[in-house]
Order: structure tokens, then sequence, then C-alpha cells
């Protein structure tokens, strides 16, 4: 079992719709991370979080650390918001880190 | 300026051939990190440098070995490649994970094609 899961696995969304992403993870933690992968590849980190919430722009993350789950929230989907968007945890006490398979996102016009 | 740069891109090569990527970052980070990603998108970390000790390694083969000639740079280096080794090489870099400030910054990946 992965000490990381997300769902769902595949998400696609028309434009403008609400987004939501969710990762479990089975381990303490001391960070979670939210990356996202474009189709060209490309990897960049959109979020850490220790607890609570943060926002950027369009993107919301949230974190519960009693129920070991986080949540990514894309508000009005555009289509260049299709990617792929990978949970990541850092295990605490140690240097681990354990990633999501990821969730690949298709948002149409 | 691209803060984390790999080199090449792209790398085919035979089996049984000895090849290396080279990683550099200029964001005065302390710890760097390479990642690989299967075919099947998923990323698993591989090391982690910080301040040019290892202090991650996981799983992986001893054909693959590390050298990080300064903080700056993370290079790694394969032997004796495998088919199983073809794959989407990602370096990236962070400050000190223990002071909360690991944000990652990724490079372009390097894929590797062993023929």
């Amino acid at each position: 079992k992965n000490e990381v899961e997300q769902s769902p696995q595949n998400l696609t969304a028309q434009e403008g719709e609400f987004i939501t992403i969710n990762c479990s993870y089975s381990v303490g933690i001391s960070a979670l991370h939210w990356l996202q992968q474009h189709p060209g590849g490309g990897i960049v980190s959109l979020f850490m979080l220790s607890s609570g919430k943060k926002k950027h722009g369009r993107l919301i993350a949230t974190i519960n650390i009693q129920e070991k789950h986080s949540s990514l929230h894309i508000t009005a989907s555009h289509p260049r918001d299709s990617a792929v968007y990978i949970c990541a945890v850092r295990q605490t006490g140690a240097n681990n880190l354990f990633f999501g398979t990821g969730t690949r996102l298709t948002v149409i016009p | 300026d691209t803060a984390v740069s790999q080199t090449p891109k792209y790398l085919v090569t035979q089996m049984g051939n000895d090849k290396s990527i080279k990683c550099e970052q200029n964001l005065g980070h302390d710890t760097m990190y390479w990642y690989k990603q299967d075919s099947k998108k998923f990323l698993k970390i591989m090391f982690s440098y910080n301040n040019k000790e290892l202090i991650i390694n996981e799983t992986v083969p001893n054909r693959f070995s590390p050298k990080s000639p300064d903080k700056a740079h993370l290079n790694l280096h394969i032997n004796s490649l495998e088919l199983g080794d073809s794959a989407v090489y990602f370096c990236a870099s962070s400050q000190d994970p223990g002071q909360g400030r690991e944000t990652q910054y990724f490079g372009p990946g390097t894929r590797l094609l062993v023929l």
C-alpha cells in the first residue's frame, strides 16, 4: 500500500468548474507538497503546507493533520490548468519523501 | 537565468554503457535531489544531498552514484545501463528542509532511453 493516496486518478471538467483533488497519507508528516506537472513534463511546486490553508490565485490548498488529509482546490478552472497534480509528504523525523501517483486533470473549453 | 538546469535534456544510449547527467542550481540552496519518473509517471526520490552530504539513499541499485562537487551541483552517474533505467530523471533543489523552507524547484528533466 502506498503511503500517499490521491483521488481521483483522472478528472475531466468543463471550463469554469470548481475542482477538488484529494490526498490522504498514512505516516506522520512534517510537510506536504502539491506539485503540478505540465503536459510538456515540467514540474512546478504549487504549495508546501504543514497546517491550515494556503491560497495562490485560483488555487487553494488545505490540510487536516488529524485526519491525515489534504485537498487542492481550483476555482474557475481553465484549460491551462490541465496537468497532473502530485501530492508528496515528508515523513516526520526522517528525510523520506513519499509521492502520490498523481491526478490527471483535463479542463475542456 | 535558469534556476535549476540539467544536461543533457535527452540521452539515448546502449545497454551496458556508463553515462552521467549533470545538474546545477543557482538559487543558493543547501539541498539537492534526484528523482526518477517511470513510464507510469510515478515520481520516486532517489537521492538527496544537503551541503554535499547524502541524507537520503533510497533503494536504488548501486549502479547509480550521485556526485556533488559543491553545493550548487549534483550529478548522477549511472554504470552499466539497463533497459529498466529508461525514464525521465528530474533534479530539484530546496533550502534546508529542516528549517521549514523546503519548497522544491525542479529542473526540466532528462529523458533517458536505453536501447
